[in-house]
């Protein structure tokens, strides 16, 4: 089946500092990947996106970049802010023959604190 | 357009009552989803509609779950004789049936069983 990990967190950093939040996944056929990003109270929102091997996915200075050899799409920022606090979520929907089959799976979220 | 709605934004209710919470899509999306998501989980697909039609359900629907969307346009999730375990973020989020299928999400109901 298809599956997403993402690594353990919580995840704190300094202001500034450089973020990197491992993603790696299990699909049949060439899915589509994504970032979501969910802010206190808020609903999820797309971060970036990627749709196949070795495109990058950039969006308010975060960058991700579909690795199909590792199977990976880890999300990075060279300078993280205060207001980067948020539950950060990779995501994968299985595309085969051209169609979408609709279903975001998601990995178990990683929560990013950046401090000051 | 202001993006997906869900009502009620929280719902608390007695273990063996029904709930029913409602979905407004994205006005030319003809595609609905439901997720759950409990807490430090990811969401978990539900279900899905392409227009009226239910294409696909989770084994995590249990047979107290249904949804509807009778004309294509905003759904509804009933769960009836709720349980404890109930207890979860009820997403919907809407897209095109085309392309990466881009899903834009609602703002969720959060449900909680006592």
């Amino acid at each position: 089946g298809n599956s997403v990990t993402q690594m353990e967190g919580p995840v704190t950093l300094s202001e500034e500092a450089f973020l990197t939040i491992n993603c790696t996944y299990t699909a049949t056929g060439y899915p589509s990947l994504f970032w979501y990003v969910q802010y206190p109270g808020e609903g999820l929102q797309l971060l970036l996106k990627a749709t196949k091997a070795d495109d990058k996915g950039s969006n308010k200075g975060f960058e991700a970049t579909y690795r199909k050899e590792t199977t990976s799409f880890h999300l990075e920022k060279g300078s993280v802010q205060v207001s980067d606090s948020a539950v950060y979520f990779c995501a994968l929907i299985p595309l085969a023959g051209g169609t979408s089959y609709g279903k975001l799976t998601f990995g178990q979220g990683t929560i990013l604190t950046v401090h000051p | 357009d202001t993006g997906v709605s869900q009502d009620p934004r929280h719902k608390i209710t007695k273990r063996g009552q029904n709930v029913t919470f409602r979905c407004d899509p994205i006005s030319e999306h003809n595609r609905l989803y439901w997720y759950r998501q409990t807490l430090g989980q990811g969401p978990e697909f539900l279900t899905y509609f392409q227009n009226e039609a239910q294409l696909e359900k989770s084994r995590l629907l249990s047979d107290r779950f249904s949804a509807e969307r009778p004309k294509g346009s905003f759904s509804t999730l009933e769960i009836q004789r709720t349980e404890q375990g109930d207890s979860a973020m009820y997403l919907c989020a809407s897209s095109w049936d085309r392309g990466y299928n881009e899903q834009f999400f609602g703002p969720g109901t959060r449900l909680t069983v006592l």
